[in-house]
């Protein structure tokens, strides 16, 4: 089946911590984008990438990072630096960049 | 002022009521409008894509975009319990590199059985 994968479903990050969120698709997708959202808030552009070896920082891109090696993935990296890093975090895809198409998604706790 | 603005609710309705759902924007180069319903705890799935001004329909959903007030609507006719979800519009301009999206914040809906 094609679609998009994120893993782990939960994940708990101690202070001073970075940890790495995993997003994977089997679309032949181009464009793969990394949102946060926070109730109430919507869904907020952390980062996205066109194509492989090139990515963009989206609004709220302090105190994260991404690399883009692969295609298929598109994995995300929480550093210490994001000092409020609770969110649910969700990963989307696109071929056309008009539609976009959401993985399951992470929630990141902080212990 | 945001760019994108809706309504969170809650709306409540009781099953079978007609929905209308709805969102206003500022900015008058979007021309893609997209309705995602998402599920408490899942990722967003897209509903409907609409190109310009009109309708859509697509089953007991409709989407309606007036591009002249920049408002957007998404209508569900005989709704039903497993409609309940979060609402969520979102547009592009269509220009420029990944045409990123603008999300509303989202309309949580409850439909009463």
């Amino acid at each position: 089946d094609g679609g998009i994968t994120q893993s782990p479903k939960y994940l708990f990050r101690k202070e001073g911590q970075n940890v790495t969120l995993s997003c994977e698709q089997n679309l032949n997708h181009d464009a793969m984008y990394w949102y946060r959202q926070d109730p109430g808030q919507g869904l907020r552009l952390i980062y996205y990438s066109q194509i492989v070896n090139d990515f963009q920082k989206g609004d709220i891109a302090e105190g994260y990072s991404v690399s883009r090696e692969k295609k298929e993935s598109f994995p995300l990296t929480v550093t210490s630096a994001q000092k409020n890093p609770t969110a649910f975090y969700l990963c989307a895809s696109s071929i056309n960049q008009e539609t976009q198409y959401f993985g399951p998604g992470t929630r990141l706790l902080v212990l | 002022q945001k760019e994108v603005e809706q309504d969170p609710g809650p709306l409540s309705v009781p099953e079978g009521a007609i929905v209308s759902l709805n969102c206003t924007y500022s900015n008058s180069a979007f021309q893609y409008f997209m309705w995602y319903r998402q599920y408490s705890r899942k990722g967003p799935e897209l509903l409907m894509y609409t190109y310009s001004s009109g309708n859509k329909e697509d089953g007991r959903f409709t989407a309606q975009v007036d591009k002249s007030s920049k408002y957007i609507s998404l209508f569900i006719r005989d709704s039903q319990p497993s409609d309940s979800a979060t609402y969520l519009c979102a547009m592009s301009a269509g220009t420029g590199s990944a045409r990123q999206l603008t999300f509303g914040s989202g309309t949580q809906l409850t439909v009463l059985p």
